[in-house]
């Protein structure tokens, strides 16, 4: 079974800190990496997809991926209350394309 | 350009009864994904059409199926209602498939089963 792991949260960070997301897969061989938010009430948007090992970044968003530890994180800095979200890792399996999603961790970002 | 449409917004059935979700995609995507989401169990993969053909199906019963048409808009159904069903189902399309990273989602129909 493949799973995809995330702390359901909430995490509670100050305005302006570095809010750290993380997420573990279980499939050794998953390709590609998601992250979305999803506002109360709304639906998911893509913020972010890794494909190789390291880090990429955009603007203040970056994803980390390490395949050997099986993980990938998202870093969030100077975070601002509307960055208060639930955050869904996706990751697509090697097997096939539909993605396994994580749970979400809820993040709230308090003034 | 328009986005991904899903109607209606919110349902209320009862049990036993059956309902039909749409969804219209962005215009020139061909796959449609549909996804059932409920609290604390996060996105839960139900299939995925291309081209009017189901090219991948999740675990759920048979229940739970789907079409698209020519126009790539795309419609689920769920017969004999159970209490259990009441989610949020949300459908995405994309040009290639579900992890094509231009994959966008509707707003979501709201399911509610008494």
């Amino acid at each position: 079974q493949k799973e995809v792991e995330q702390n359901s949260g909430p995490l509670s960070v100050p305005e302006g800190a570095i809010a750290s997301l993380n997420c573990t897969y279980s499939d050794r061989g998953s390709q590609s990496f998601f992250w979305y938010r999803q506002y109360s009430g709304k639906s998911p948007e893509l913020i972010m997809f890794i494909y190789s090992n390291g880090d990429k970044e955009d603007g203040r968003f970056t994803a980390q991926l390490n395949k050997a530890s099986q993980y990938v994180s998202l870093l969030i800095r100077d975070s601002q209350p509307s960055d208060s979200a639930t955050y869904l890792c996706a990751v697509k399996p090697e097997s096939n394309y539909q993605l396994i999603w994580g749970a979400g961790t809820k993040l709230i970002i308090k003034p | 350009k328009a986005g991904v449409t899903q109607t209606p917004r919110y349902l209320i059935k009862t049990r036993g009864q059956q309902v039909t979700l749409s969804c219209s995609p962005i215009s020139g995507h061909r796959s449609v994904s549909w996804y059932q989401q409920t609290p604390g169990q996060g996105l839960q993969f139900l299939f995925e059409y291309f081209s009017e053909t189901q090219r991948n199906k999740g675990n759920f019963p048979g229940r739970f199926s789907g079409r698209q048409f020519s126009n790539s808009r795309s419609e689920m159904n769920v017969s004999t209602l159970e209490l259990g069903d009441s989610a949020l189902y949300l459908c995405a399309s994309s040009l290639m498939g579900p992890s094509d990273p231009g994959a966008f989602f509707g707003q979501g129909t709201r399911l509610t089963v008494v």
